[in-house]
This record gives C-alpha cells, structure tokens and sequence, in this order.
C-alpha cells in the first residue's frame, strides 16, 4: 500500500466494551509499533513487533491491553473491559528493520463513553 | 528517565517571519533527535534527524542542530510560509533493538498570511 493504514478512523464504544483497533504497515516493514497520544500529549510508546513477536511491549499501560500480528503484516491492538480514560488517538507506524525513520498511520480516534 | 520538553504553543507567525521552535531533551545515553510533523488531517512523518552531537538536520528550509552541551535540539526555519501551519513534535531514540521513539508534546505552528 502507500502507506500505514488504520481502520477504523474514529471508534465510539461504551465503558466496559471491548475493542479491536486494525494497523496496516507499509508492505515490506517488519517493525511495527503502537503509540497513544491523549490530548494535547504526545505520542506515548505501547507496543514494538518485530516480524509475528511483541520485541518490546513496556509501554502497555495495563493486562486490558493486547496486541498481535500473527503473520506478520496487519496488527491488532486489543482492549477489554474499555475505560473513559482509555479515550486517545491510536497511532500505528511501520518501518525497515535497522532505519531509524517511522511512517505513521493517521490513528484510530478512540472515544470511551 | 528520558524525556524531551518543547516550548508550549501555539505559535502564531505572519509569512516570511522567522521561526524557532526549543526542544530540550533529558538522556541517559547518546540518542538520536528528530523533529516529526503533522499536517492537517495527515499521519506524523519525519521533517529531520541528526545522530550525534553537533550533526545538522535539514529539511525544507528547517533545520536544527543536535547540541550535546545544551541538551538542545531546537527547529529552526528563516522564512515561514502558510503551507507550514502544522504541530511538530520533537522526539530521541536510542535505535537497536527496538528504536522507539520519546517524544515532547507538540507545538502548534500557524502562520498567517
């Protein structure tokens, strides 16, 4: 594809729900990485895949959250029982293993009513 | 921990003024910097980047430098256009295994005609 894609844009779901965020990476990117940016924050580290394996997942707030990438490309992030607080943009970027430059997705706004 | 400040925004320009944008950054180690920016309705992407101390990053008549005995990486720009309305984050990375990115929280840019 032309670049990171994430699906959906915008998510609005109930306190309590659980929740499937989608990451596209850039075809050919074997690191993949999940971020967090609440308002007027910036982005915050979650999650880094390198190939199918979480390399890293330091950043994941709470066992609530969950990501995979079982062949390697598309990633899911995952979030049970959602919280208010759990509101922010999701973001997604891929890049080449050994280059420091990420391309990012335009996130999934996630909104937790 | 690592940590990188920007100056608070946002921060209002007419055409052709000069701008600067401070970024300090707190390492435990010898990171990369960079300066990424998101346009309007876009993904975060990559403006510049320098590797170690004194290196320049330049990149669509931005520039900054890494400054080791300031912990400073401030965005410089001489002649500001319209086009160049975004928010732009300042970020460290130390590479290797995972090369995830700290980043600061962001300075609004909107320039005037």
């Amino acid at each position: 594809g032309a670049g990171v894609s994430q699906t959906p844009s915008n998510k609005v779901t109930e306190k309590g729900k659980y929740v499937e965020l989608r990451c596209d990476p850039i075809s050919g990117h074997t690191a993949l990485y999940w971020y967090r940016q609440s308002l007027g924050q910036g982005p915050e580290f979650l999650i880094y895949f390198q190939g199918t394996g979480a390399a890293d997942d330091s950043g994941l707030p709470n066992d609530r959250f969950f990501a995979v990438r079982p062949e390697g490309s598309v990633s899911t992030l995952k979030i049970q029982r959602t919280e208010r607080g759990d509101s922010a943009v999701y973001l997604c970027a891929s890049s080449l293993v050994g280059t420091d430059e990420a391309f990012f997705g335009q996130g999934t706004r996630l909104t937790v009513v | 921990g690592d940590s990188v400040t920007q100056m608070e925004g946002p921060v209002t320009l007419s055409e052709e003024a000069f701008l600067t944008i401070n970024c300090t950054y707190t390492a435990t180690g010898y990171p990369s910097l960079f300066w990424y920016v998101q346009y309007p309705g876009e993904g975060l992407q990559l403006l510049l980047k320098a590797t170690k101390a004194d290196d320049k990053g330049s990149n669509k008549g931005f520039e900054a430098t890494y400054r080791k005995e300031t912990t400073s990486f401030h965005l410089e720009k001489g002649s500001v256009q319209v086009s160049d309305s975004a928010v732009y984050f300042c970020a460290l990375s130390y590479g290797g295994a995972t090369n995830k990115l700290i980043f600061g929280t962001g300075t609004l840019l909107a320039v005037q005609p």
